[in-house]
């Protein structure tokens, strides 16, 4: 149980371009998900924190407008890279969790992003 | 918000049990201890999860001290599929507390 899927797995795209990723759970509903953001030899970085039906908050020094994130139902968040420029590029992974479990979050496979 | 602190890697051989312990000395009354296991180019996999003492599944043990300020998490056996980064993560999401992942320890099994 607690499996989280991720599409695509991996895009390129030209500068300037706007790309969607979506970010399921595929056999829990997710009252709470998160978008983390992790360069080469790095670890994660939290992007922003997403509840079901409200808006998400971001951490200090991402752009909202940049990286828009909709987390319209329990099973579905999306994450909106706008204008991506080539220092975009990333390995992105979505994350989700429920209330009451503690603390776990249960991970996507991730999104390799490159932009041309 | 709970930092935390890990060697920043970790040899072994095959077969050999190993120990990674995380430094937590901000713990929050509310946050469980998780540790998550991730391979190059995927995501983080569960591995265990614990609030005080000690907690095993058919894959790690987790031991955490009376005062919560460190865990341990210990490998039985290890094998080469067992190379990847470590990461402990302290928070409770149920609350919305932010989550910030430490550098993780990049654990090496050698045959």
């Amino acid at each position: 149980g607690a499996v989280v899927s991720q599409h695509p797995s991996w895009v390129i795209c030209k500068s300037g371009t706007s790309v969607k990723i979506e970010c399921r759970s595929l056999d829990f509903q997710a009252t709470t998900m998160f978008w983390y953001r992790q360069f080469p030899k790095q670890s994660l970085m939290l992007m922003a924190t997403s509840n079901e039906g409200s808006k998400a908050t971001y951490e200090q020094g991402v752009e909202k407008d940049k990286f828009l994130i909709n987390h319209a139902s329990l099973t579905l968040s999306t994450l909106t890279v706008t204008s991506a420029h080539p220092e975009d590029s990333s390995f992105y992974i979505c994350s989700a969790s429920w209330r009451g479990r503690s603390g776990t979050q249960y991970f996507g496979p991730g999104t390799r992003l490159l932009v041309l | 918000l709970a930092k935390t602190t890990q060697p920043i890697s970790m040899d072994s051989y095959e077969g050999q049990e190993v120990n990674i312990t995380c430094s937590h000395n901000n713990i929050a009354t509310n946050d469980y201890i998780t540790w998550y296991q991730q391979f190059p180019s995927q995501g983080p996999r569960f591995i265990i999860q614990g609030y005080k003492t000690k907690v095993t599944n058919e894959v790690a043990s987790l031991f955490i001290p009376a005062d919560r300020k460190s865990s341990t998490l210990s490998l039985p056996r290890v094998s080469l599929s067992d190379t990847a980064v470590y990461y402990c993560l302290v928070g409770d999401s149920g609350s919305a507390r932010q989550l910030t992942f430490g550098s993780g320890t990049q654990l090496t099994v050698l045959p």
